[in-house]
């Protein structure tokens, strides 16, 4: 079943700060993030397993919320170059096919 | 340089039609996916394959077939069953728990 991302889309300014939320109905086993360009193939920022610690990729961090079934995706002093969408994907167990949401769109103004 | 190579970029067809989309991988992964993608509906699995000349149907299967002869060879079939193929078709394969996509075809049916 396909995870709910919130919000659909966000718009900052340079500098702010920007959350987006990926829940599941199902117990997880792994939430992964990605970032898509216009056009452009998803690019992988970070996986989260069930069990392991929050993860950060410079401003970008992560955190999973195994017995809700949830995961945060924080964007520290969003950058322009943070503009896109972002996909959650989640596995309910290991080599398991990975489902996306429908995605949260960015956009940073300067 | 490693990587996963998709062609065309874009691609017309008639209605009716059957066309191939072309999905090559030299990163020595096991398995591969076909997504689609649509404005708004985020990344849908149509099918994947964890091995050589095994596949599994995704959650919109009906209208694609696939073949994987060979471990860097993954192409998909839209057939003239598939009753709205117009969409952009992203190819990934996967090395343990993440994924890695290649650019993308964004097929046209006129």
């Amino acid at each position: 079943q396909q995870p709910v991302q919130s919000p659909q889309a966000v718009i900052l300014r340079e500098g702010e700060d920007a959350v987006i939320n990926c829940s599941s109905s199902k117990a997880l086993y792994s939430v992964h993030w990605y970032r898509q360009k216009h056009g452009e193939a998803p690019v992988f920022l970070m996986i989260l397993l069930k069990g392991g610690e929050q993860k950060g990729h410079e401003k970008i961090s992560a955190s999973f919320n195994e017995k809700k079934q949830q995961s945060s995706l924080y964007l520290t002093a969003s950058q322009l170059s943070y503009s896109g969408t972002y996909f959650c994907g989640t596995e309910t167990a290991r080599d398991d096919k990975i489902i996306f949401g429908k995605g949260t769109r960015l956009h940073i103004l300067p | 340089d490693g990587g996963i190579t998709q062609s065309p970029k874009y691609l017309f067809r008639k209605e009716g039609q059957n066309v191939t989309l072309s999905c090559e991988q030299n990163l020595n992964h096991d398995a591969m996916y076909w997504y689609r993608q649509d404005p708004g509906q985020g990344l849908r699995l149509i099918y994947y394959s964890q091995i050589v000349n095994d596949f599994q149907k995704g959650d919109i299967a009906e209208g694609y077939s696939v073949s994987r002869e060979k471990k860097e060879s993954f192409p998909l079939t839209v057939t003239s069953a598939q009753k709205n193929p117009t969409a952009f078709y992203l190819c990934a394969s996967s090395w343990y728990d993440t994924q890695y996509f290649g650019p993308g075809t964004r097929l046209t049916v006129l």
